[in-house]
């Protein structure tokens, strides 16, 4: 059964501190989503990437976060400095790749910046 | 712009009753509309989905009917069940491949 891995699952950090998400995408997907969830509200883009280059990344704050794809099975999502105002769950998504196919997500990031 | 709204933001019936939760889209690209389901502390899962070559889709107790011309599809659930009772959010691609959600419904339903 394949499936979307996210480390850490939980994380408590305090203000200031680097925070790095990470994510396994399904073999053979090429496109990543990293969405934001703040109690239980929307799903909001942060940034996309499709065969590793980023494609849109105008969700996310460009002065503390960013998002890379090292290789094709690892993405991540790096947080510096972290505030509290960033506690949520971060989702990491994959997907086959274009437009019109389904995605699935990783089970979830769940950071608490104190 | 690119956007998804969706409605009601909550929504609770009884057990046995039909729920309905509608969603707009503002892309006239959009070709692909999945409709995924949030248990409390889960991910997101996909429950179904319609492509914009159809007008409806069913699968058991869910069905999703689209109208292109509008912008606008919908989810049905029949014969809901306690179980049922989760966050729905609808999603639609835009032209730049990126997948925008709607802002959730949270179905309650009441035995």
């Amino acid at each position: 059964d394949a499936r979307v891995t996210q480390t850490p699952r939980h994380k408590v950090t305090e203000m200031g501190q680097e925070v790095t998400m990470r994510c396994q995408p399904i073999l053979g997907h090429n496109t990543v989503f990293w969405y934001r969830q703040t109690m239980m509200q929307g799903l909001e883009l942060l940034a996309y990437f499709r065969n590793r280059a980023p494609l849109d990344d105008s969700g996310m704050p460009k002065d503390r976060f960013s998002a890379e794809m090292p290789d094709a099975t690892l993405a991540t999502l790096k947080i510096q400095p972290s505030e509290p105002r960033d506690s949520a769950v971060y989702f990491c998504a994959s997907g086959p790749g274009g437009s019109g196919n389904t995605i699935y997500f990783g089970e979830g990031s769940w950071l608490t910046v104190v | 712009g690119e956007n998804v709204e969706q409605h009601p933001s909550t929504l609770s019936v009884q057990e046995g009753d039909s729920a309905v939760i509608k969603c707009t889209y503002s892309d006239s690209a959009s070709n692909y509309f999945p409709w995924y389901k949030q248990e409390l502390g889960k991910r997101p899962q996909l429950i179904i989905d319609i492509r914009s070559n159809v007008g409806e889709k069913k699968d058991q107790r869910i069905a999703v009917t689209l109208n292109k011309t509008a912008k606008h599809f919908s989810l049905h659930i029949t014969e809901t069940q306690p179980e049922d009772s989760a966050v729905y959010f609808c999603a639609a691609y835009n032209q730049g491949g990126k997948l925008i959600f709607g802002q959730g419904t949270e179905l309650s339903v009441k035995p």
